[in-house]
């Protein structure tokens, strides 16, 4: 119930192409699911978020796409360029639960 | 200006010895967190820390303790270090009305010998 299913685990993409990372979650009590860049030597740190009661967010090259009915979402990096090469986790918590869980995370490479 | 810092860096030991992790925000968050990232880069949550108190621990072994003297600090002590507690460990704050947004330090790279 509490995991937070992620693929794929590697990804390698042309410079210019879309980067697409899926996940998907069981418990519905999470409502708000967010998602980690983090590059090597460094922490996490927020990109993007989207809560349930939207289908897709957008911020700049990178869009959320979210289908609540199955429980699934996934980041779309569009124009992918080598600066974006990094891991990136989904991850998911419910409002006022102090616990984010957290898929296995992508690394992501952008071939120049 | 370092909004979530954690000393040390790194950090190198032999098995049985103890050892601590510091952690401090200077976000004025509420909420504080451990995590431990494995070699395959598995982010884990460890603890949970709202205004000093402890509200969430994962099943972590009692060889580690964090402490919280004030909400802006964390610390983590690892009692009797095994193998296997070679990890990143990771300190993360986020405020009181958005918990779920984690703003997380640059870790702290631990190898047991």
């Amino acid at each position: 119930q509490q995991q937070v299913k992620q693929s794929p685990q590697s990804l390698i993409v042309q410079k210019g192409g879309i980067s697409i990372i899926n996940c998907a979650y069981e418990n519905t009590a999470f409502d708000y699911f967010p998602w980690y860049q983090q590059f090597p030597g460094k922490g996490p740190a927020l990109l993007i978020a989207i809560r349930p009661d939207v289908s897709e967010k957008k911020e700049g090259r990178f869009t959320i796409s979210f289908n609540k009915s199955a429980k699934q979402f996934s980041l779309h990096i569009m124009d992918s360029q080598p600066g974006d090469s990094a891991t990136y986790f989904c991850a998911a918590s419910r409002s006022g639960g102090f616990k984010t869980i957290f898929g296995a995370g992508t690394r992501l490479f952008v071939k120049a | 200006d370092t909004a979530v810092s954690q000393t040390p860096k790194y950090l190198v030991t032999q098995m049985g010895n103890d050892k601590s992790i510091k952690c401090e925000q200077n976000l004025g968050h509420d909420t504080m967190y451990w995590y431990k990232q494995d070699s395959k880069k598995f982010l884990k949550i460890m603890f949970s820390y709202n205004n000093k108190e402890l509200i969430i621990n994962e099943t972590v072994p009692n060889r580690f303790s964090p402490k919280s003297p004030d909400k802006a600090h964390l610390n983590l002590h690892i009692n009797s270090l095994e193998l296997g507690d070679s990890a990143v460990y990771f300190c993360a704050s986020s405020p009181i009305d958005r918990q779920e947004t984690q703003y997380f330090g640059p870790g702290t790279r631990l190898l047991v010998l």
